[in-house]
């Protein structure tokens, strides 16, 4: 069955401090794969998403970058972490449902920058 | 910018009442999906509609599609306190290869 591991669930950094959030899937192979960011109380909104190892699409310019060196494997970092960096971090994975794409997400990695 | 719009932002009602929430979107779709999040958890997908229905039925879940007036509604019939969670919208737009959510209705059902 297909699954996606995302990790770690909390994380305390200070300001200044380097990231790495990171996304797994299993049982799919070269699934497009997406990294969004929740503030509290709001939406979803998109950072990256990526059809392909090596191919990323940047949705918002900022302090962030993602990277995919493996086909089911997905980076999100930062060299220098901002408090405004602060969030619910959600990975998530396309597959094909009757009618079209439908995402699968993570549990997700609450961030905050201190 | 967020496609979809839900409205209204937060719901309260009571146990066994249904529960209506609309989204509104701007863009030509592909199709609209709803999805659902508990406090602190991944979002879940509950229903896709394709922009050439009208209506679809899952369960308790009833959508509809309005490509005209570009919205979508969600019922949930017989409300249960287990559907306290938030509700988003998220549209897949022609020619985009990502969905765009809203901003999610808040519901709280009440025991």
């Amino acid at each position: 069955s297909q699954t996606i591991h995302q990790w770690p669930a909390t994380l305390v950094q200070p300001v200044g401090s380097p990231l790495s959030l990171e996304c797994t899937v299993e049982g799919t192979s070269n699934p497009n794969l997406y990294w969004y960011r929740q503030a509290a109380g709001r939406g979803l909104q998109l950072l990256f998403y990526s059809v392909g190892i090596g191919q990323i699409s940047s949705e918002v310019p900022q302090n962030l970058s993602a990277s995919r060196p493996q086909d089911r494997q997905f980076i999100l970092s930062s060299k220098k972490l901002l408090l405004s960096d602060s969030g619910f971090y959600l990975c998530a994975w396309s597959q094909l449902l009757r009618g079209g794409y439908g995402y699968t997400f993570g549990s997700g990695t609450r961030l905050t920058v201190v | 910018s967020q496609q979809g719009e839900e409205d209204p932002q937060a719901l309260s009602i009571q146990e066994g009442e249904n529960a209506t929430m609309n989204c509104s979107y701007k863009t030509s779709i592909n199709n609209l999906q709803w999805y659902r999040q508990n406090s602190g958890r991944g979002l879940v997908h509950l229903i896709l509609i394709r922009s050439n229905e009208r209506e679809k039925h899952s369960g308790r879940l009833r959508v509809t599609l309005d490509t005209s007036k570009k919205s979508s509604s969600l019922l949930i019939t017989a409300s249960r306190a287990a559907d306290t969670a938030s509700y988003f919208c998220a549209t897949d737009s022609v020619g985009a290869q990502k969905l765009v959510f809203g901003q999610g209705t808040r519901l709280t059902i009440n025991p």
